[in-house]
């Protein structure tokens, strides 16, 4: 696509639920990153996917938090047993950069999934 | 810890003005510089970045000058626009670190007023 999209942009659920967010990056892109952003605060990172694989999840606050790109295209962020902490917006970001490239790695985000557990 | 800072949550500027929003840095591996604009329900999108062996890049109306000594960047904007009114990320990117792991500040909302 032309974008960066992400699903759903808003998600209201409660305390101790499941949640899936998903990611669909500009196609050709084979990075692919997590980020949350919490209220006043800047994007955190969570994740990193380069093709299928993980390579960096070393943001992932803890092992409620998943991620798969099983084709290396479409992502899914996973979240086990919410809680009231895990309310934020979550960024999904991709980039055509490959290491070793010279230069800034800009990112492309897409409008974010807002999550609010109750 | 926060490796990024900036410490203006926000800042008013009347249009044709200067605006100027500043940025401090802790980490002295970071190797890139980036400030991202960001509107109400959409994604940050990149405006203009800097590599930490320069002390200037311009594009357009946008400039960000770096001081490595200081720690310190900042991004000026001439003539300021009533469009260019959303909140403003900086952010950076640390040699050896993962690709594309961006260290983010909290953002400055400016205001741009006819």
């Amino acid at each position: 696509g032309a974008g960066v999209s992400q699903t759903p942009s808003n998600k209201v659920t409660e305390k101790g639920k499941y949640v899936e967010l998903r990611c669909d990056p500009i196609s050709g892109h084979t990075a692919l990153y997590w980020y949350r952003q919490s209220l006043g605060q800047g994007p955190e990172f969570l994740i990193y996917f380069q093709g299928t694989g993980a390579a960096d999840d070393s943001g992932l606050p803890n092992d409620r938090f998943f991620a798969v790109r099983p084709e290396g295209s479409v992502s899914t962020l996973k979240i086990q047993r919410t809680e009231r902490g895990d309310s934020a917006v979550y960024l999904c970001a991709s980039s055509h950069r490959l290491a070793g490239a010279s230069g800034a790695n800009v990112l492309t985000f897409g409008a974010g999934s807002r999550l609010t557990v109750l | 810890d926060q490796q990024v800072k900036q410490n203006s949550p926000s800042l008013s500027v009347q249009e044709g003005r200067i605006s100027i929003l500043n940025c401090d840095y802790t980490n002295s591996m970071f190797d890139y510089f980036l400030w991202y604009k960001k509107y109400p329900a959409e994604g940050p999108t990149f405006l203009i970045s800097i590599s930490s062996i320069k002390d200037k890049n311009e594009d357009g109306r946008f400039t960000v000058f770096l001081n490595k000594s200081a720690k310190h960047l900042s991004l000026h904007i001439v003539p300021s626009q009533p469009g260019d009114s959303a909140v403003y990320f900086c952010a950076a990117s640390a040699k050896g670190s993962t690709l594309g792991r961006l260290y983010f500040g909290r953002g400055t909302q400016l205001t741009v007023w006819p």
